[in-house]
């Protein structure tokens, strides 16, 4: 089965650019790569998705180089409303609902 | 407002005694799952339903059962539940048929077996 590994966890302050990169060595083909904040108590909320190259939203970026084996989320100028934990998803088959999330990134965000 | 709800919010039980988590959505999904997340282990997907009638394991299957006879519901089923059941419950739904994965997840339920 396909796997994603994150950092465990990353500090940073208020109006800095955070970078957090999930290695998926196994993801599908023809599969996005996704990205969820999930803040405590709550369901994980999706960020972004993308397939290659760069993806842009109004939230965040999400970089993701040719060999698709990693990929880079993007949180340009974030505030302590960020701190939340970031997990990474694929599948490792396309087409099926078997997801893989890994255990996720928990950013914390200081003043 | 598109939404997956789930019931009960918190449940406290004992072991051996039968319970129900139910999930609904009303997005008309085809597909619809159920994860637990534990500390430091995140979240491990438990059933997942393709459609009505179609259901198949995920990571972590042994104890739980699943129904799906209705497109919007998908209840999760402890038969005899025990402390090592003791969670945080999510159940999410996506449109099929495409390569996307955004998922819709409901509040949680969580459950301590004693």
């Amino acid at each position: 089965l396909a796997k994603t590994t994150q950092p465990i966890s990353m500090d940073s302050y208020e109006g800095q650019e955070v970078n957090i990169t999930c290695s998926h060595n196994n993801i599908a083909t023809n599969d996005y790569i996704t990205w969820y904040q999930q803040f405590p108590s709550q369901g994980p909320r999706f960020i972004i998705q993308g397939y290659k190259t760069k993806v842009t939203n109004e939230v965040a970026s999400l970089f993701i180089p040719a060999d698709r084996k990693s990929s880079t989320l993007s949180l340009p100028r974030v505030s302590l409303s960020d701190t939340a934990v970031y997990y990474c998803l694929g599948r490792p088959t396309s087409g099926t609902y078997k997801y893989i999330f890994g255990t996720g990134t928990r950013l914390k965000v200081l003043a | 407002e598109a939404q997956v709800t789930q019931n009960p919010r918190y449940l406290i039980t004992v072991t051996g005694k039968k319970l129900t988590v139910t999930c609904s959505q009303n997005m008309n999904h085809e597909y619809m799952s159920w994860y637990r997340q534990d500390p430091g282990l995140g979240l491990r997907q438990i059933y997942y339903s393709m459609n009505v009638e179609v259901t198949d394991k995920g990571d972590v299957p042994e104890g739980y059962k699943v129904s799906r006879k209705e497109k919007r519901n998908f209840p999760l089923i402890l038969e005899s539940p025990s402390p090592n059941q003791t969670s945080l419950y999510f159940c999410a739904s996506v449109q099929a048929g495409t390569d996307h994965n955004e998922q819709f997840f409901g509040p949680g339920t969580r459950l301590t077996v004693l």
